[in-house]
């Protein structure tokens, strides 16, 4: 069956600082990922995708990076705010649109 | 903002009862999902509709149901609550031949 898993349940990072987020994925038959930020009482946020064809892809001071050799996903976050304190998940898609999500990664910016 | 509205914001219900959560879209956003997020984990797809049709389906008992409006609306309906339902209830939507699903605030239900 599929999974999608995130190495680190916390990460807790210096405001300033390059934040790292690892998710891994185990169907190589997904094309399609997503990372959500999601704060507390709300629900997930698009932050960024990218397509299986794509090894990174970058947006405002979020890149995301794919490795399909080991089913890998990445969100890295350039110069960490106190705002980026939330709960991140890397969401894998199927055929059918059906979204499958890991279970999160709480990060902390320390001031 | 997603444009995505859900309602209520919280409810408490007691086991055995009945519960309809309510949806509202973004104006083309055909598309239409569900998701169970109980505290601590991350959402789990309970089923998608997509022109007011049932698209696609998790691993959710038949208790679980919805419904699409042509307005762009949804609903979902859970029967027989059991105190496991306490969770967030998250709706999301997409446009036409997208994959992006944009999220609404969720409902949080409690089963007593």
């Amino acid at each position: 069956g599929e999974s999608v898993g995130l190495h680190l349940p916390t990460l807790s990072v210096q405001e300033g600082d390059n934040s790292i987020i690892n998710c891994a994925y185990s169907n190589s038959a997904s094309d399609y990922f997503i990372w959500y930020k999601q704060e507390s009482g709300k629900g997930p946020q698009f932050i960024i995708d990218i397509r299986s064809n794509m090894d990174k892809r970058q947006g405002q001071r979020v890149t995301v990076l794919l490795n399909k050799t080991v089913k890998h996903l990445s969100l890295q976050i350039a110069a960490t705010q106190p705002g980026d304190s939330a709960v991140y998940f890397c969401a894998e898609i199927h055929t059918g649109n059906q979204f499958y999500f890991g279970t999160g990664t709480s990060l902390t910016v320390i001031p | 903002e997603t444009g995505v509205t859900q309602s209520p914001t919280h409810l408490i219900k007691t086991r055995g009862q009945q519960v309809t959560l309510r949806c509202s879209s973004q104006s083309g956003h055909n598309t239409v999902s569900w998701y169970q997020q109980a505290l601590g984990q991350g959402p789990q797809f309970i089923f998608q509709y997509y022109r007011e049709e049932e698209n696609g389906r998790g691993n959710f008992p038949p208790r679980f149901s919805g419904l699409q409006f042509p307005n762009y609306s949804s609903e979902l309906n859970v029967n027989a609550l059991e105190l496991d339902d306490s969770a967030l209830y998250l709706c999301a939507s997409s446009l036409p031949d997208t994959d992006t699903q944009y999220f609404g605030p969720g409902t949080r239900l409690t089963v007593l």
